[in-house]
């Protein structure tokens, strides 16, 4: 069975804390995918990343960064939290390109900064 | 660039009724159109997906899903849900290029009641 796990499923931080979203799939999948989900404005896309090392800035990248040393596992860091990326993140991944193939999601991370 | 719009933010049903959740999406060139469902407090879950050929798509779970190139829709139905489908409802669409990302609609609530 396929799966995409995510570090935490609830984590609470305070403002200007670095804070670390780990993202781990054991399907050998090349895609990896960050987003955030927040009411009304569905996914975003933060980050994804294509192979190890290389990385592709998505819709909302500002705040963020990400990291990619083995295939299996997508880091997204946020540098210094600010109460607005309160939120939900979603990892996934997929395999292949073209565009076709099913993305893989996640349970989430839900994000409170205080 | 391309776009997705659900027309519906929350679509309430009762037992045993049919319903569509309605997709439009615009796009310059030919499109990959998938289904997600994402149930309470986790992650997404593909319904179904359009990447070629037969324009009416079955899915999981007894849903289906109409292409309509001239429409530019992607309209999802159930001729008879059930409580167990309460869960919110994202369209996505993707191209054909080097990265296969998704862009996300903002989602439909679908809420069934007794």
């Amino acid at each position: 069975d396929v799966k995409v796990t995510q570090s935490s499923r609830y984590l609470v931080k305070r403002t200007g804390e670095k804070v670390f979203l780990e993202c781990v799939q054991d399907m050998d999948h090349e895609n990896m995918f960050w987003y955030r989900q927040d009411p009304g404005l569905g996914l975003r896309l933060i980050y994804f990343s294509y192979d190890v090392k290389m990385k592709e800035k998505g819709d909302i990248p500002e705040g963020y960064s990400v990291s990619r040393e083995k295939k299996e596992r997508f880091s997204l860091i946020l540098e210094s939290a600010s109460t607005n990326q309160t939120s939900m993140y979603l990892c996934a991944s997929s395999h292949g390109t073209g565009g076709f193939g099913e993305q893989f999601f996640g349970p989430g991370t839900r994000l409170t900064v205080l | 660039a391309q776009s997705v719009t659900q027309l519906d933010s929350q679509v309430p049903v009762f037992e045993e009724a049919p319903v569509e959740l309605r997709c439009n999406y615009s796009s310059s060139v030919s499109v990959y159109l998938f289904w997600y469902v994402q149930y309470p407090n986790q992650g997404l879950q593909l319904l179904l997906k359009y990447l070629s050929g037969s324009t009416l798509v079955k899915g999981i779970n007894g849903f289906e899903a109409e292409f309509n190139k001239s429409q530019t829709s992607f309209h999802l139905r159930k001729p008879s849900v059930h409580i167990s489908d309460t869960a919110e409802y994202f369209c996505a669409v993707s191209v054909n290029s080097g990265y296969s990302t998704l862009t996300f609609g903002k989602g439909t609530m679908l809420l069934v009641s007794p």
